[in-house]
């Protein structure tokens, strides 16, 4: 079956550090860029990082210096360090595939897992 | 980055009737050597992941139903529905994957009148 699953997601408190992991299964992980997407409770979504097939990595200015996305082909992993969180980076995140059209990848989401609560807060 | 503006904020419609959605970007999202725009659309229910409507615009997703369509081009684009059914009730955005960062529209609500 092909799915993402998200795991990691905890309570931290302000300034504190997380590290989130997304499993992936049923297509091949290592041809496809990979993202983060984050949504604030009750509010919109959030691009918040992406990495592409060669080791390339991708920030919005608001995550820019704390987050740092990686992937591991070998384990079908992808991985979101977080740093120096704030309560502002509460919220649900989830992992999602960009994809691929005539051998070249596109940004847009078809899959997606379920997502991970994060809880920044004292 | 390219804001992604969406119109209304919230919307209700009767059972049937139709349902329409503005976006707009702050740039041309058209890649005019390829005449396709980077523009997709997501439907959002309580506790569920976004699910891929529209991408390219106006590409209707595998499974979506024909009674939803996309259109638009440039900065403009629309999703539609022609006959509101009650499990459309969700949250719609758009999102632009022209630029990076990828961009996300606020998001529309649409509940039944």
């Amino acid at each position: 079956e092909v799915q993402l699953v998200e795991s990691g997601g905890d309570l931290v408190q302000p300034g504190g550090s997380l590290r989130l992991s997304c499993a992936a299964s049923g297509f091949i992980f290592s041809t496809y860029d990979m993202h983060w997407v984050r949504q604030v409770t009750g509010k919109g979504l959030e691009w918040v990082s992406g990495a592409g097939t060669t080791g390339d990595t991708y920030y919005p200015g608001s995550v820019k210096g704390r987050f740092t996305i990686s992937r591991e082909n070998a384990k079908n992993s992808l991985y979101l360090q977080m740093n120096s969180l704030r309560a502002g980076d509460t919220g649900v995140y989830y992992c999602a595939r960009g994809e691929k059209v005539g051998g070249k990848n596109y940004w847009y989401f078809v899959l997606w897992g379920r997502g991970t609560l994060v809880t920044v807060s004292s | 980055d390219i804001v992604m503006t969406q119109s209304p904020d919230s919307l209700a419609v009767s059972l049937g009737e139709r349902a329409t959605i503005n976006c707009k970007s702050s740039q041309s999202v058209l890649d005019s050597s390829i005449n396709k725009n980077y523009l997709a659309w997501f439907q959002q229910k309580p506790g569920q992941p976004p699910k891929l409507l529209f991408y390219w615009a106006s590409t209707r997703e595998s499974g979506v139903p024909d009674r939803f369509s996309g259109s638009g081009s440039g900065t403009d684009f629309t999703l539609s529905i022609s006959s509101l059914q009650a499990e459309d009730v969700a949250v719609y955005y758009c999102q632009q994957y022209y630029d990076t960062p990828v961009t996300f529209g606020q998001g529309t609500r649409l509940e039944i009148k």
